[in-house]
């Protein structure tokens, strides 16, 4: 069975940094790309980018290039979204997804809520 | 960055009723368009890919149609269960964005 697990809610102040984290099990990690995206409170979905696990390949959205970094440890099966300096706008549910054989997101971890608040 | 556009944003239906929402891409994407349900405080969960390809374990009521910038999601006979945010998204180019979602309530 496809898995992705999310790691757990997080409490944080402007300006901290973050890593979030999406473990995969059930599939080769390495063969399926993996996408982040972004809910804001009340709001809709917005696609903030995908990695490659097999070689870290990565692509972002223009609107959170250089806002956020995503990576992946083939090595544990899991990826990763980070901050270096959190903003009270980057409140909101984070999802991963598993980007399928014909690229479309098939399964979806269970979310973690990020909470930016001084 | 191609723009999703759904409508209605919203609309109210009763049990029993069919159901279509209509998703519009700003230029052309082939057939690379997903569907998804959303419920309250609930994950994503994928409904529809390749513009009318069932996800596994999908019940058929849903069905989806379409091709080049003109899709949608039909519910054939809407359920309890079917109240819930509805989301297409593109995935022809990166960007892969999402359209603003359709609310399906009951009336």
């Amino acid at each position: 069975e496809v898995q992705l697990v999310q790691s757990g809610a997080e409490v944080k102040k402007p300006g901290e940094s973050l890593k979030i984290s999406c473990k995969g099990s059930g599939y080769s990690f390495t063969s399926y790309w993996i996408g982040w995206v972004r809910q804001m409170p009340g709001k809709g979905l917005e696609w903030m980018g995908i990695i490659y696990p097999g070689d870290s390949d990565t692509r972002y959205s223009p609107s959170f290039q250089g806002q956020v970094t995503i990576s992946a440890d083939k090595s544990i099966s899991t990826a990763y979204l980070q901050w270096s300096s959190l903003k009270a706008s980057d409140t909101a549910m984070y999802y991963c997804a598993r980007l399928g054989s014909e690229e479309q997101l098939d399964y979806w971890g269970q979310g973690t809520l990020v909470t930016v608040s001084s | 960055d191609i723009q999703m556009t759904q409508s209605p944003s919203s609309l109210s239906a009763s049990v029993g009723d069919r159901v279509t929402i209509t998703c519009r891409a700003s230029q052309g994407i082939s057939n690379y368009l997903a569907w998804f349900q959303q419920k309250p405080g609930k994950a994503p969960k994928s409904l529809i890919y390749a513009a009318s390809s069932l996800q596994s374990g999908v019940p058929s009521k849903f069905s989806g149609s379409g091709s080049g910038t003109d899709f949608t999601l039909t519910i054939s006979s809407l359920q309890p269960e079917d109240f819930a945010t509805y989301y297409c998204q593109q995935y022809n180019s990166y960007p892969h964005t999402f359209g603003q979602g359709t609310k399906v309530e009951i009336k």
